[in-house]
């Protein structure tokens, strides 16, 4: 059974950083890319970041872009993203997801609000 | 690419045959999912490559379409069925529709 355990998540304050951490479990985890989608409370889905199977290439959405660094331990089975520079408009629940184009599997989720 | 999705609310009653569509901004050519997201829960893959069912999804749920118009149908609603569903086309990088919120009647 795949899982996706997302953690990290918590109150941060604007421009302070943050990471999450995403354990996955029950697939290959080095044979996919992976990536990061957030939702914002009562809003609807938004790509953040993608990462390919190796960790060479990394791929990002234009407002995160020079803030956000996505990342991948393939030994551990365990994707990160680092946020720095934290906005309001950061604050969602940030899903990962295994990245064929469309996300077969989705974790539970892990809340970041960004407030002061 | 700009998704939109309608309607944005749906009411119908459990047994009814619903259709809940999903438009592009341009050519996706088939590269088209849908999700189903029940309330306080992460999204489930229901649809991909337009027509492809998901292992596991219920044969009521179908896909449908090609190029900028796109339709999920549920061909007899059931109570389980309420939530919000959402296209995404992943034709180039990836973007969602608004959803569509479905209600029972």
């Amino acid at each position: 059974e795949v899982q996706l355990v997302e953690s990290g998540g918590g109150l941060v304050q604007p421009g302070r950083s943050l990471k999450l951490s995403c354990a996955a479990s029950g697939f290959t985890f080095s044979n996919y890319y992976m990536a990061w989608v957030r939702q914002a409370p009562t809003k609807g889905l938004e790509w953040v970041a993608s990462i390919t199977n190796s960790g060479g290439s990394t791929y990002y959405r234009d407002s995160v872009k020079g803030r956000f660094t996505i990342s991948r331990d393939n030994a551990k089975s365990t994707l990160y993203l680092q946020m720095d520079s934290l906005r309001s408009e950061d604050t969602a629940t940030y899903y990962c997801t295994p990245d064929f184009g469309y996300n077969p599997y989705w974790g539970q989720g892990v809340m970041v609000t960004v407030s002061s | 690419i700009q998704m939109t999705q309608s309607p944005s609310l749906l009411s119908a009653s459990v047994g009814d045959r619903v259709t809940l569509s999903c438009k592009a901004g341009q050519n996706i050519n088939n590269y088209l999912a849908w999700y189903q997201q029940k309330l306080g829960e992460a999204p489930k893959l229901l649809i991909y490559n337009a027509n492809s069912l998901q292992t596991g999804i219920p044969s009521r749920f179908s896909g449908s379409g090609s190029g900028t118009d796109f339709t999920l149908t549920i061909s007899s609603l059931q109570p389980e069925d309420v939530a919000t569903y959402f296209c995404q086309q992943y034709n180039s990088w990836t973007t969602f529709g608004s959803g569509t919120k479905l209600e029972i009647k």
